[in-house]
């Protein structure tokens, strides 16, 4: 089984619609982050979560909103979906106690926005 | 000027080549260097990290820090039509992370 999950795998939605993307870890990681991938722009960071209690902005976090539900939960909303956030998005973990300063990335969710 | 530069490619290699991919940075206070691969349509997967100055070896693979010229590499021998991919370099301190933009590989047989 993967250690980092992404649900769904693909969305297509309409503009104004409200979207959650979720992500799940096994890693018993304490930092989750959320990114978006556009081609010729490589990996932008939307929000990151060093903690259940700490969520920080990312650079591109206007029209994103997260929840860090536990430990393992990291749920990314897009709060009124716009053309321009079609994208590649990706949760990613790493281990903050362990001095290891490496991110895991799961699968992608692709979203599109009409 | 962005912190982290690499050359996007796309670079296509006959099967068996030595393949180098390379990085460089502005922000002198990076400590870790990293090196993903990311298949199409797949997340980036890790397949190098190393800290500080210095080389890494493992097993085709070689990565290769020169903090002085704030400049890493990553080497492939005996490249395989498996290694066809993106390959993304990236860097941390205080575990803020910094991603290239990826460099397209194709290993032809």
């Amino acid at each position: 089984d993967a250690d980092v999950t992404q649900t769904p795998r693909n969305r297509i939605t309409k503009t104004g619609k409200r979207i959650m993307l979720e992500c799940s870890q096994t890693k018993g990681h304490d930092r989750m982050y959320w990114y978006r991938q556009d081609p010729g722009l490589g990996l932008q960071l939307i929000y990151y979560s060093f903690d259940v209690k700490d969520i920080n902005k990312g650079e591109i976090s206007d029209g994103y909103s997260v929840s860090r539900q536990a430990q393992a939960k990291f749920s990314l909303s897009l709060e009124s979906a716009i053309p321009n956030q079609t994208a590649l998005y990706f949760c990613a973990t790493s281990d903050g106690a362990s001095g290891e300063h490496t991110q895991y990335f799961g699968p992608g969710t692709r979203l599109t926005v009409l | 000027q962005k912190e982290v530069e690499q050359d996007p490619g796309p670079l296509s290699v006959p099967e068996g080549a030595i393949v180098s991919l390379n990085c460089t940075y502005s922000n002198s206070a990076f400590q870790y260097f990293m090196w993903y691969r990311q298949y199409s349509r797949k997340g980036p997967e890790l397949l190098m990290y190393t800290y500080s100055s210095g080389n890494k070896e493992d097993g085709r693979f070689t990565a290769q820090v020169d903090k002085s010229s704030k400049y890493i590499s990553l080497f492939i021998r005996d490249s395989q039509p498996s290694d066809s991919a993106t390959y993304l370099c990236a860097m941390s301190v205080w575990n803020q992370f910094y991603f290239g933009t990826g460099t397209s590989l194709t290993v032809i047989p």
